[in-house]
């Protein structure tokens, strides 16, 4: 079935750091591939999203770009803040034409000023 | 509504009890998902609704769960004879009738049983 891997957490950071943190999935068809943020005392929002192949999703400095070729989906800013600090969440669906979305296990990040 | 309401945002109950938890969706929206979300974990799909219709029960961990939903707008999650292991936030989320949809959260139920 679908699944959704992601880099383990913690990641610790210095501010102004350079972020990547690691998803790739599997999936036979043509999900849409998201990235969901969970900050500290908040319910998960979007981040943002790529909807086919080669599309690059970017909000508040982040970006990730839809490789399909290396089934990837990796999250990067170049420079964090300390309220970057959050849990982020990798996630695909509409794989099969249906509503089920796929969360990876999320990872925690911290950012130190 | 503005977005994604849960109650009760806190359940304490005891192991063997029933407990219902309830979602309000974004108003128009027609997809509602229910999430589980264990400590430091990442989240569990559960079920999700297109309209009053469940299509997927898959990730209902046992018969001891249920979902409902009525009138295309809220839905109830209910465990029966609750477990220590259902300990939990539970997660409901939205999105519009195209597929691939952003979903939107709402802040989650968080279950305790002792």
């Amino acid at each position: 079935g679908d699944s959704v891997t992601q880099m383990e957490g913690p990641v610790t950071l210095s501010e102004e750091a350079f972020l990547t943190i690691n998803c790739t999935y599997t999936a036979t068809g043509y999900p849409s591939l998201f990235w969901y943020v969970q900050y500290p005392g908040e319910g998960l929002q979007l981040l943002l999203k790529a909807t086919k192949a080669d599309d690059k999703g970017s909000n508040k400095g982040f970006e990730a770009t839809y490789r399909k070729e290396t089934t990837s989906f990796h999250l990067e800013k170049g420079s964090v803040q300390v309220s970057d600090s959050a849990v982020y969440f990798c996630a695909l669906s509409g794989n099969t034409g249906g509503f089920k979305t796929i969360f990876g296990a999320g990872t925690r990040l911290f950012v130190k000023a | 509504g503005a977005g994604v309401s849960q109650s009760p945002s806190n359940k304490v109950t005891e192991k063997g009890k029933d407990v219902e938890l309830r979602c309000d969706p974004i108003s128009g929206h027609t997809a509602l998902y229910w999430y589980r979300q264990r400590l430091g974990q990442g989240l569990e799909f559960l079920i999700y609704f297109q309209g009053n219709s469940a299509p997927d029960k898959s990730g209902l961990p046992s018969d001891r769960f249920s979902a409902e939903r009525t009138g295309e707008s809220v839905s109830t999650l209910t465990i029966q004879r609750t477990q220590q292991e259902d300990s939990a936030v539970y997660l409901c989320a939205s999105s519009s009738q195209r597929i691939q949809e952003t979903q939107y959260f709402g802040p989650g139920t968080r279950l305790l049983v002792l």
